[in-house]
This record gives C-alpha cells, sequence and structure tokens, in this order.
C-alpha cells in the first residue's frame, strides 16, 4: 500500500463548477497537508498547505484534512479554465529535520468552458 | 516566497553522458531538495542537500551517479552521470522557505531527455 493515495484522473468539468480533489494516507504521523498545482511543462506551484486537521480558506481554494480519517480534500469554487492543471498533494510528519515531503501521484484536471 | 532558476530548462543528451543542473535562489536557505518526476509519475525525493556538509541521499539514489554540489547558501548543482534512457525524467530543485518543513517551494524544473 503506497503512503498516499491519489486518483489519477483526468477529472474533466464544465466551468464554474466545483472541483473535489481528495487524498487518502496511511501513516497516522503526518501533520502538515500541502497542495500543489503544477501546469504541463512546469514545476509544482504550492496552492495551499494546512497543520493538523481542519479547514482552510483562499479565495476559491479550500482545503480541509480530516486525520481521523487520513483523508484530505482540496475543493476549487467556480472553476475555471485557467485552473486545468495536475494537483498534487503532499504531507509530512513534525520533525522537519528528519521527515521527508510524501507527494501523491497527481490528479488531472481539465475544467472545459 | 523564493524565486528559483533552474538550468538548463530543458536538454536531449547522448547515451552515457553527464549532465550538471544549476539551482540559483534569490535568498539565503538552509535546506535544498532535489527531486525528479519520471514521466506520469509523482516526484521522489534524489537527496537533500545543505550548505556546508555532504549531500544526503534517499534509498535508491547513490552519490556516483547523482553527485551534488551545495557550494554556498542560494545555490546547488545536481549532476546526472552516465545517462540512460531511463533518466530521462524532470529534474526538480526546490527549497524550504522560512525553515519550517511546510512550505517547500519547486523552480521550473529541468526536463531531460536521454537518446
Amino acid at each position: 500500500q503506497k503512503e498516499v493515495e491519489q486518483d489519477p484522473g483526468p477529472l474533466s468539468v464544465p466551468e464554474g463548477a466545483i472541483v473535489s480533489l481528495n487524498c487518502t494516507y496511511s501513516n497516522s504521523a503526518f501533520q502538515y497537508f500541502m497542495w500543489y498545482r503544477q501546469y504541463s511543462r512546469k514545476g509544482p506551484e504550492l496552492l495551499m498547505y494546512t497543520y493538523s486537521s481542519g479547514n482552510k480558506e483562499d479565495g476559491r481554494f479550500t482545503a480541509q484534512v480530516d486525520k481521523s480519517s487520513k483523508y484530505i480534500s482540496l475543493f476549487i469554487r467556480d472553476s475555471q479554465p485557467s485552473d486545468s492543471a495536475t494537483y498534487l498533494c503532499a504531507m509530512s510528519g513534525v520533525s522537519y529535520n528528519t521527515d521527508k515531503l510524501i507527494f501523491g501521484t497527481g490528479t488531472r484536471l481539465q475544467v472545459f468552458p | 516566497s523564493a524565486v528559483i532558476s533552474q538550468k538548463p530548462s530543458r536538454d536531449i543528451c547522448q547515451r552515457g553522458t553527464s549532465l550538471t543542473i544549476q539551482c540559483q535562489v534569490d535568498s539565503q536557505v538552509t535546506m535544498m531538495f532535489w527531486y525528479r518526476q519520471q514521466p506520469g509519475q509523482s516526484l521522489t525525493l534524489i537527496a537533500t542537500a545543505n550548505q556546508g556538509s555532504e549531500a544526503t541521499y534517499e534509498s535508491g539514489f547513490v552519490i556516483d551517479k547523482f553527485p551534488i554540489s551545495r557550494p554556498n547558501l542560494t545555490f546547488s548543482t545536481l549532476t546526472v552521470s552516465n545517462m540512460s534512457p531511463e533518466d530521462s525524467s524532470i529534474y526538480l530543485c526546490s527549497v524550504d522557505w522560512r525553515g519550517s518543513g511546510n512550505t517547500i517551494y519547486f523552480g521550473e524544473g529541468s526536463w531531460l531527455t536521454v537518446v
């Protein structure tokens, strides 16, 4: 079993839809949770990060962490064609000196006009 | 956030040759990381490079194949040695901004194709 599981997609939605992207994980020691957006032929861009459980909102993006279920989500409201990209979840434990970042395989999102 | 520049952005390399990728950051950072992203795959950490010490390699990666330099707090290089087609990949430099371990930023990547 992989430490982090993420549906590769592609997920295709119409413009304006609410998008839900998810990751599950197996390591209960993970405390930091991040979402990255990667456009084709570009490096990953940090979108949001959260610590432990709860929600965090930034504009059209909301990140949720449910540690009891080992499940994290990224919601995108009013999706735009410019949101078309691969979204990677990543997570790590509390010890930043020893706990490396573990990435999901990414979900490819396509938002069509 | 940090601005991270990588060179080359892309290259086509002959089998058996070596290529050095450069990573320049616009601010001083303690920890720099090198990742590989093979086609259709997620990111895999190659090594962690701290200034003034030897790089720490992850399982499956060795110094002879991926030598790393970290001469100062704003610069690092990764060399991919004796390349084979299996080394065709994106190589990404990243930094741990603010030293908190939870804000990792990436460069644009170096796209290598080995023929």
